[in-house]
């Protein structure tokens, strides 16, 4: 599975727009891009995930970039709750957990 | 509809001890995997089952064991505990095998096990 690089932590203000960058580079074709979160001592949450065109849900959305080397997740209005770990991972479709790796992520805080 | 259920929450043993977890999948999930993360490794695998059966394992000792009951809930054990088994233990259920198309993992909260 392709590697992810994820800046270690950020900052947002309350109510403003969280965006987290995540490099891709070695990602093929057939790998999808996934987001998940992990609030403190709680299991991940999935976010979204896609393969080559934008994405949007009630939680977040999802930009990849045309060469699908690198890809942001936004949180439009980010609220004190949304901080957390979040984790972006490559995978194909039907990779089970067993050989996804979650690397160290990226640490929101959320600051009111 | 109930989310993926772990019990205890919180847990403290000493060395040389052994320990249950337990997980509730949600409800018609047939597939429940079990994963140890740590600071240090991450989220590391440690087995899935299904329909009763352990269907994948990963690279962990003899003393981490598991099952799973009829009505899809599961237990894990860990025998003659060691500091270093002190990590938030993960389960998550899905409707099918891990790896089926569009089947998706959901994670309980985990439990945080304290190894003294």
């Amino acid at each position: 599975d392709a590697k992810t690089t994820q800046p270690p932590s950020m900052d947002c203000a309350e109510g403003r727009a969280a965006n987290l960058p995540c490099n891709h580079s070695t990602i093929s074709g057939n790998e999808y891009v996934y987001w998940y979160r992990q609030i403190h001592s709680q299991g991940p949450q999935y976010i979204i995930h896609g393969l080559k065109n934008n994405e949007t849900n009630e939680m977040a959305s999802l930009i990849i970039t045309e060469d699908r080397k690198s890809s942001t997740l936004i949180l439009p209005h980010a609220t004190l709750r949304d901080t957390a770990v979040y984790y972006c991972i490559v995978r194909p479709m039907k990779t089970s957990y067993d050989k996804v790796i979650f690397g160290p992520g990226t640490s929101l805080s959320v600051i009111p | 509809k109930a989310g993926v259920t772990q019990t205890p929450r919180y847990l403290i043993k000493t060395r040389g001890q052994q320990v249950t977890l337990s997980c509730s999948p949600i409800s018609g999930h047939r597939s429940v995997s079990w994963y140890q993360q740590t600071p240090g490794q991450g989220l590391q695998f440690l087995f899935e089952y299904f329909s009763e059966t352990q269907r994948n394992k990963g690279n962990f000792p003899g003393r981490f064991s598991g099952r799973q009951f009829s009505n899809s809930r599961s237990e894990m054990n860990v025998s003659t505990l060691e500091l270093g088994d002190s990590a938030l233990y993960l389960c998550a259920s899905s409707q099918n095998r891990l790896g089926d198309r569009n089947t998706e993992a959901f994670f309980g909260q985990g439990t945080r096990l304290t190894v003294v």
